[in-house]
């Protein structure tokens, strides 16, 4: 049984550019989440799927985010135009869609905007 | 005001004793879920325990057990025997309501070293 998987683990960019991260699910799970988490935070919740529609977005999610999750698999999270404040870990989760709906994380994508 | 507070910013324990952790919540809704999750320097974040707000008993996974005190909205975290891989950031979070909300909230965490 393999967990959630994410790629790429680090990515260093420079500001304007625009960067993509994707995400693999445990397969079975219907949900899958986006998280964001700055130095000495604990994650901050951005958008979620169940299946392949996105069913919400936080207020933290600005217009050069994009997040799609095509045939309810794997997920991509796109941010276009980079600034130095998105650099951040980007966390996916993934949940069965059952009882506690247990949220298992990926290692996380570093992302480094300079 | 904070939906999840952890007053602890980081705490030292010796190998071989217990250590709580120290979480409170803040909700109106009735149902509602609470977890704990590991994250060790290498980033990934792993689950520990949960407690459902409808649960009578306090949740235990191995060495790790759940302090519930619904009234006061806390929701501990206790470690027995620490070892020395026990050494991360610990994160409390909350799942309010039941139907279609998903979202975790996470507390800011607390950083616990164990010592030998």
């Amino acid at each position: 049984d393999t967990g959630v998987s994410q790629n790429p683990r680090h990515k260093i960019t420079k500001r304007g550019q625009n960067v993509t991260f994707r995400c693999d699910p445990i397969s079975e799970h219907n949900r899958l989440y986006w998280y964001r988490q700055t130095l000495g935070q604990g994650p901050e919740f951005l958008t979620y799927f169940q299946n392949e529609a996105q069913l919400e977005k936080s207020r933290l999610l600005s217009d050069r985010f994009s997040a799609e999750r095509p045939k309810g698999s794997f997920s991509t999270l796109e941010i276009q135009r980079t600034e130095q404040g998105d650099s951040a870990m980007y966390l996916c989760a993934s949940s069965m869609g059952q009882g506690a709906e247990t949220q298992y994380f990926g290692p996380g994508t570093r992302l480094l905007v300079l | 005001a904070q939906k999840i507070t952890q007053t602890q910013p980081g705490m030292f324990v010796q190998e071989k004793e217990a250590v709580t952790l120290d979480c409170t919540y803040d909700t109106s809704d009735q149902s509602y879920g609470l977890f704990w999750y590991k994250q060790p320097s290498s980033g990934e974040m792993i689950f520990l325990i949960y407690q459902g707000s409808y649960d009578e008993q306090n949740a235990t996974e191995g060495r790790y057990s759940l302090n519930f005190q619904k009234a006061r909205k806390s929701a501990n975290l206790v470690i027995s025997a620490s070892q020395l891989g026990d050494s991360a950031m610990y994160f409390c979070a909350m799942r309010e309501g039941g139907g279609s909300n998903y979202k975790l909230t996470f507390g800011k965490g607390t950083l616990l070293t164990v010592n030998p």
